[in-house]
């Protein structure tokens, strides 16, 4: 069973560019958190969604930052016209359907650099 | 004042030792608690998961919870140089329309030396 797949595992980026983050949840977790850790820093929630919804965004920047997760295929978190304060690693989790569990399982991550 | 404090160490041990790893926290909503391992650019490996006042016992893995003191703890026993990593608490409340956000420690850095 493979666990949360996440790519690319590395990215660079120049100012002004966009940036978008692939998530495939582990078979059979149908929820999806996306988590950024800066540099020195705890990881930081930024939204839960499940299956063509947006359930909790409350972490996400207000502007150039937006997170999809269509019926077919990975969810993806976009970011628009990065900054070099976007570097960081960002982190995808993936849990059961509720009443399954509460734990999160995360994947490999991926670790931004905006030049 | 942060939700969650923790150490960040780093916390160096000879092979063999047990070790203390410990956060406070102020959020009474927090329902569930967890223990991650995170290896230098890795992502985070769940290690233990509890939700209750407490211990929960996993091979040479305890973890401790004490709500009235909001106060957990994770306790290593026989360390080995393999269990040096960064080690994060991480605390979870229910999101309003279900799902559960976790909020994280700044983790401790433990090394275990030969």
């Amino acid at each position: 069973n493979a666990g949360v797949m996440q790519n690319p595992r590395h990215l660079v980026r120049r100012r002004g560019q966009e940036a978008r983050l692939r998530c495939s949840p582990m078979k059979g977790h149908s929820h999806v958190y996306w988590y950024r850790q800066l540099p020195e820093e705890g990881l930081k929630f930024m939204v839960y969604l499940q299956k063509e919804n947006i359930i909790d965004e409350s972490g996400m920047p207000k502007e150039r930052f937006s997170a999809e997760f269509p019926k077919e295929g990975p969810s993806i978190l976009r970011i628009q016209q990065v900054v070099r304060g976007d570097s960081a690693a960002y982190f995808c989790a993936s849990s059961p359907p509720s009443g399954s569990g509460d734990t999160q399982y995360f994947g490999p991550g991926t670790r931004l650099t905006v030049l | 004042q942060k939700e969650v404090e923790q150490d960040p160490g780093p916390l160096s041990v000879p092979e063999g030792a047990i070790v203390s790893l410990n956060c406070t926290y102020s959020n009474s909503a927090f329902q569930y608690f967890m223990w991650y391992r995170q290896y230098s650019r890795k992502g985070p490996e769940l290690l233990m998961y509890t939700y209750s006042s407490g211990n929960k016992e996993d091979g040479r893995f305890t973890a401790q919870v004490d709500k009235s003191s909001k106060y957990i703890s994770l306790f290593i026993r026989d360390s080995q140089p393999s269990d040096s990593a960064t080690y994060l608490c991480a605390m979870s409340a229910r999101l309003t329309g279900g799902g559960n956000k976790l909020t994280f420690g700044t983790g401790t850095q433990l090394k275990v030396e030969l």
